[in-house]
């Protein structure tokens, strides 16, 4: 199986600055992390993932790093805006295709 | 983003009621896959499918919950006797490539 772990559990930043949360995993054979958004009342939406064979993704002001030895991956969400308040999950996948989940990020944007 | 389609997106049950939900996944993804999402944001996988087959599954010791993917028909979800407990957000994904997971709108059980 697999557990991740996942902090912050709250986040709170100012508009424009830089948010980090990180995911630790347990299984060295997990190879695919996607990170979701999810706002109040919605369902969690796919934002950035990165597999295995990879370091370091970035797109649209967000960017995620992968740590295989460390079994450690973050998301580092650049000039943070009002909009980008949700809760954020991160997750893992080994060989058996279901996520496990991580125990969520309330990020907080205070214009 | 999502073109996954879940019904009801709101359900209302009394305890020991059925609750039966659907899933259509987006056109193309041969996997399938429901979670339930608690109070707590706690995530908890139940079953995936690919095409009509179940490729893993939770161990439904209750046997309370069923689900399947019939051929040509949407993919359901079914609690037989409704718990308080089970109240949840009831997701379900499908996924193209059996990593990449695309989640419908959610169906919302509450069990009074």
């Amino acid at each position: 199986g697999e557990q991740v772990e996942q902090l912050p559990s709250i986040l709170r930043v100012q508009e424009g600055s830089s948010a980090s949360i990180n995911c630790t995993y347990e299984n060295s054979a997990s190879n695919y992390f996607p990170w979701y958004k999810q706002e109040p009342g919605e369902n969690p939406k796919l934002i950035i993932d990165i597999r295995s064979n990879m370091e370091r993704k970035q797109t649209q002001g967000l960017i995620v790093l992968l740590d295989k030895k460390a079994k450690r991956f973050s998301l580092h969400i650049t000039d943070t805006q009002p909009g980008d308040s949700a809760m954020y999950f991160c997750a893992a996948i080994n060989m058996g295709y279901k996520l496990t989940f991580g125990t969520g990020t309330s990020l907080l944007v205070d214009p | 983003n999502s073109k996954v389609i879940q019904t009801p997106r709101y359900l209302v049950k009394g305890q020991g009621q059925k609750a039966k939900m659907r899933c259509i996944p987006e056109k193309g993804h041969p996997v399938v896959f429901w979670y339930q999402q608690n109070k707590n944001n706690e995530f908890k996988f139940l079953i995936n499918f690919q095409n009509q087959e179940v490729l893993q599954q939770i161990d439904m010791t209750e046997k309370r919950f069923s689900a399947e993917c019939p051929s040509n028909s949407p993919c359901s979800l079914e609690i037989q006797s409704s718990e308080a407990g089970d109240s949840a957000l009831y997701l379900c994904a499908s996924s193209g490539n059996q990593d990449t997971q695309y989640f419908g709108p959610g169906t919302r059980l509450l069990v009074l």
